[in-house]
């Protein structure tokens, strides 16, 4: 069975630090993995996907991710955080169109 | 575009009542997925539907029923209400199998 594992629970950072948000798989075969992100009160909105072929992927407000299969990790980047970059952060992976398996969220709080 | 609506944003209800939820996919999106967030969570996969079909279901009693329209619209019912079904209910939608999902704002169900 697939499952994802997001370590860090809560995570502060100062605006303008860089940030990095973990992300760990388990899947039996190729993977396809997404980053949402959920604001107080709201949906999930997507940050950036990966099906396939180049394993750093850009994604929309400044983030990446990049795939390593043999760390079985899809870690998410960002260079230089803002202060509306704090909310909750979510990692899935499934097939593309049918379930995803979410991880448990990584909640971002963003210190002036 | 519209995204994906819900409806309605909020509901509260009592133990052993029954609930109707609603969403609208995409315009043109023929895929709709049903998923709940409990607070503190990750999202839970409930069902899938494309084209009017059951693709997929969760691991979730058969309380929860789903069905979709030939507008492609979505109905997820959840009967019997437990405390333990209040949550936050989304729906998601693709355009098709190859696409990721795209969520609506949810449905946030208070269970009294």
């Amino acid at each position: 069975a697939q499952s994802v594992t997001q370590p860090d629970i809560h995570i502060t950072v100062s605006e303008g630090a860089s940030l990095e948000l973990r992300c760990n798989y388990s899947y039996g075969a190729t993977p396809y993995l997404f980053w949402y992100v959920q604001s107080p009160g709201q949906g999930l909105q997507l940050l950036l996907k990966y099906f396939s072929g180049d394993t750093l992927v850009q994604g929309i407000k400044g983030f990446e991710a990049e795939f390593k299969r043999s760390q079985s990790s899809f870690n998410l980047r960002k260079p230089s955080v803002h202060w509306s970059d704090a909310a909750e952060y979510f990692c899935a992976v499934g097939e593309v169109g049918r379930a995803l398996t979410f991880g448990s969220g990584t909640r971002l709080q963003v210190q002036p | 575009d519209a995204g994906v609506t819900q409806s309605p944003t909020h509901l509260i209800k009592t133990r052993g009542q029954h609930v109707t939820l609603r969403c609208s996919p995409i315009s043109g999106h023929k895929s709709v997925s049903w998923y709940q967030q409990v607070l503190g969570q990750g999202p839970q996969f409930i069902f899938q539907y494309y084209e009017k079909e059951e693709r997929g279901r969760g691991n979730f009693p058969d309380r929860f029923s789903a069905r979709q329209f030939p507008n492609y619209s979505s109905e997820l019912n959840v009967n019997a209400l437990l405390l333990g079904d209040s949550a936050l209910y989304l729906c998601a939608s693709s355009l098709g199998s190859d696409q990721p999902q795209h969520f609506g704002d949810g449905t946030r169900l208070s269970i009294l």
